[in-house]
């Protein structure tokens, strides 16, 4: 199975100010997933992103907010910008696991604190 | 537009007992209903997917079924035991590769 590596694993940030997030994965895939859990709530996707064309993004979500690069098959980046507290959530990336048989792989989750 | 709704009380329930929890969809049937497991500050964790057309799946201690005509999947953890204490999450996708839709999640609690 696919073995995803995020980081930071937390940060605490400024408001104002803007942080990334990376994820490396151990094996190639096509498309890899950023979602967003605020405290006490399941995770809502931000925007798929597939190497060599732009992320797609979710309703509510907009590309200055979140850009997103995927510069080749195993890595992503999620940038959160011009933070506000709003933002304080736990960041995830994900992607389809072919060796669980289309279960999905997730990162450890980048817990971030906006003050 | 896709709604998938989980109980979202807290389950809690005695060690060796069966914990039964319920997922519900709206709109059209997903193609496939996945059973993840969350502890507090990690990652969601695949446990089981099952297909439209399959009724049920096990794994281990773990049975998922899926009726859809009841637009429902129930998830079963038999003989319990602490260390399955966590969050379940479901989650739907309209075919392999595309993206995930979570339910809001049910925590379970198993006491000694």
């Amino acid at each position: 199975s696919a073995v995803i590596s995020q980081k930071p694993s937390r940060d605490i940030c400024q408001r104002g100010t803007s942080l990334t997030i990376q994820c490396q994965v151990d094996s190639q895939v096509t498309m890899m997933f950023w979602y967003r859990q605020q405290p006490g709530q399941s995770l809502t996707l931000i925007a798929t992103a597939n190497q060599g064309s732009e992320a797609t993004y979710e309703s509510g979500f907009v590309i200055d907010k979140f850009p997103i690069s995927r510069p080749n098959l195993t890595f992503s980046t999620l940038t959160v910008s011009n933070m506000s507290p709003e933002d304080s959530s736990i960041y995830l990336c994900s992607v389809e696991d072919q060796g669980r048989r289309y279960g999905y792989t997730f990162g450890s989750g980048t817990r971030l604190t906006v003050v | 537009s896709q709604k998938i709704e989980q109980n979202s009380e807290a389950l809690n329930i005695q060690e060796g007992k069966t914990a039964t929890l319920t997922c519900n969809y709206t709109n059209y049937s997903p193609a496939y209903l996945q059973w993840y497991r969350q502890d507090p500050g990690r990652g969601p964790v695949f446990l089981l997917l099952i297909r439209e057309n399959e009724k049920e799946k096990r794994k281990e201690r773990l049975k998922v079924t899926f009726d859809t005509t009841l637009k429902q999947s129930l998830f079963h953890i038999t003989a319990s035991q602490p260390a399955d204490s966590a969050t379940y999450l479901c989650a739907r996708t309209k075919a392999a590769g595309n993206k995930l839709t979570f339910g809001g999640g049910t925590r379970v609690l198993v006491k000694p």
